[in-house]
């Protein structure tokens, strides 16, 4: 069964200060998602990998989102400064073919 | 654009009550649309799915239909278990059925609570 995980699972940092969340997805999933709820509200899609490149960017907030998949493997989501509106949940998800998405358990983010 | 509408939670119930989660979508097009729960830390599990009017999904005593005339899709249970206590999200795809699901639009969760 296909295995998403994410880490680290919780993070606490300043206003200003740079975090980098990490996804691994089980191999053989070429689609790779990002999503962040934020505040207990709706979760939003942030963007979206074909293997290393990026399909579909238009949910990143702003440029301090940077979004890498190195050889179309793991993910990494940077943000960089760091803003207190930025606080909440950020999901993984892959899924491979026609096949729903499988979400991983998500990174809190918390930014004081 | 698309957009999802829940009832407004928490949601709380005595076991074995009857379980009625409200969900109403805007989309263009043909939809497939989804309901996900998040289980007290966990992830996102997919709980059903219909992709075309009509359909019901149904999983674990859960089930829902597409209603395009209403453009609703109710998550409904027989009889809720403490287990079933969790956030439920109903989602929507505007990818018809056969293809990439990935693009998803959320409502913003209900909070179930089950006591026994």
């Amino acid at each position: 069964e296909a295995g998403v995980t994410q880490f680290p699972s919780h993070s606490v940092i300043e206003k200003g200060q740079t975090v980098t969340l990490r996804c691994d997805p089980i191999s053989g999933h070429d689609n790779l998602y990002w999503y962040r709820r934020v505040m207990g509200k709706e979760i939003k899609f942030l963007l979206h990998f074909v293997k290393e490149s990026k399909q579909d960017e238009s949910g990143m907030p702003n440029n301090r989102f940077l979004a890498e998949r190195t050889g179309g493997t793991y993910s990494t989501l940077k943000v960089q400064p760091a803003e207190l509106e930025d606080s909440g949940v950020y999901f993984c998800a892959i899924s491979h073919g026609n096949s729903p998405l499988h979400f991983g358990n998500g990174t809190r983010l918390t930014v004081t | 654009g698309n957009s999802v509408t829940q009832m407004e939670g928490p949601v709380t119930l005595s076991e074995e009550a009857f379980l009625t989660i409200n969900c109403t979508y805007t989309a263009t097009g043909y939809p497939s649309l989804f309901w996900y729960v998040q289980y007290p830390g966990e992830g996102l599990q997919l709980l059903l799915k219909a992709t075309k009017a009509d359909d019901k999904g149904s999983n674990k005593g859960f089930e829902a239909t597409y209603r395009k005339e209403t453009t609703s899709f109710h998550l409904e249970k027989g009889s809720v278990q403490v287990s079933d206590s969790a956030v439920y999200f109903c989602a929507l795809s505007d990818r018809a059925g056969g293809t990439s699901y990935g693009k998803l639009t959320f409502g913003q969760g209900t909070i179930l609570t089950v006591h026994p």
